[in-house]
């Protein structure tokens, strides 16, 4: 049973147009994670919550936004997609614990044409 | 800084040999240490953690902090061993937030 899951697997936008990617747990894990992954590059984390406590990266730029509505469901919103957004984007939780176990979800490729 | 190399993006070998994906690391501190795999068509996932000191799937690693390395080891390789294999550091603030090396494709030919 997939416990991280993302929507959609694909996503195609246009140059500028707003996007927002969807994550959902069943996991009931208190830290939910976006991470960005370029073709052969490593996963880059964008931000993180902890609950609802909002944890940006400091290069994370400002073009990225995210929601945690509640505990289940968190959003990635690109808000005007450049054709260096182009990548994909990974979901991930776990609890808030040393050496803990993240769980990843099958990403969304984003493709900005 | 904190930082997580790996120096070799691709691996190849035959089936039966032995296989050292390697992992280096810059922290300051104790660090958390994980080895994280992608097969194909499926997600990323934990494949093993440093503090367990545990094999997995044949699959062992030893944290070396005098040489800051991480490097993951099998003594025979399988053709199911094929995938993608990151590394990653618990990066420092926030909540057990992930860095990853840019990754390893280990290709296991028969």
């Amino acid at each position: 049973d997939a416990m991280v899951i993302q929507n959609p697997r694909y996503q195609v936008t246009q140059f500028g147009k707003p996007v927002t990617l969807s994550c959902s747990q069943t996991l009931n894990h208190n830290v939910m994670y976006w991470y960005q992954q370029k073709s052969s590059q490593a996963p880059k984390l964008l931000f993180h919550y902890y609950d609802k406590d909002f944890n940006n990266e400091a290069d994370t730029p400002d073009n990225f936004q995210s929601r945690r509505p509640n505990t289940s469901f968190c959003f990635l919103d690109i808000r005007s997609p450049g054709l260096g957004d182009a990548a994909m984007y990974l979901c991930a939780t776990s609890r808030a614990a040393m050496n803990t176990e993240a769980f990843f979800g099958q990403g969304t490729r984003l493709t900005v044409v | 800084a904190q930082r997580v190399t790996q120096p070799e993006k691709l691996l190849s070998v035959f089936k039966g040999a032995p296989v050292e994906l390697k992992c280096n690391y810059s922290y300051s501190g104790s660090p958390e240490l994980f080895w994280y795999v992608q097969y194909s068509r499926q997600r990323l996932q934990l494949l093993l953690r440093h503090i367990s000191r545990e094999s997995i799937k044949g699959f062992t690693a030893d944290l070396n902090k005098g040489e800051t390395s991480f490097h993951l080891k099998k003594p025979f390789a399988q053709e199911e061993d094929s995938a993608m294999y990151y590394c990653a550091l618990v990066g420092a603030g926030g909540y057990n937030k992930l860095i990853f090396g840019a990754g390893t494709r280990l290709a296991v030919h028969p």
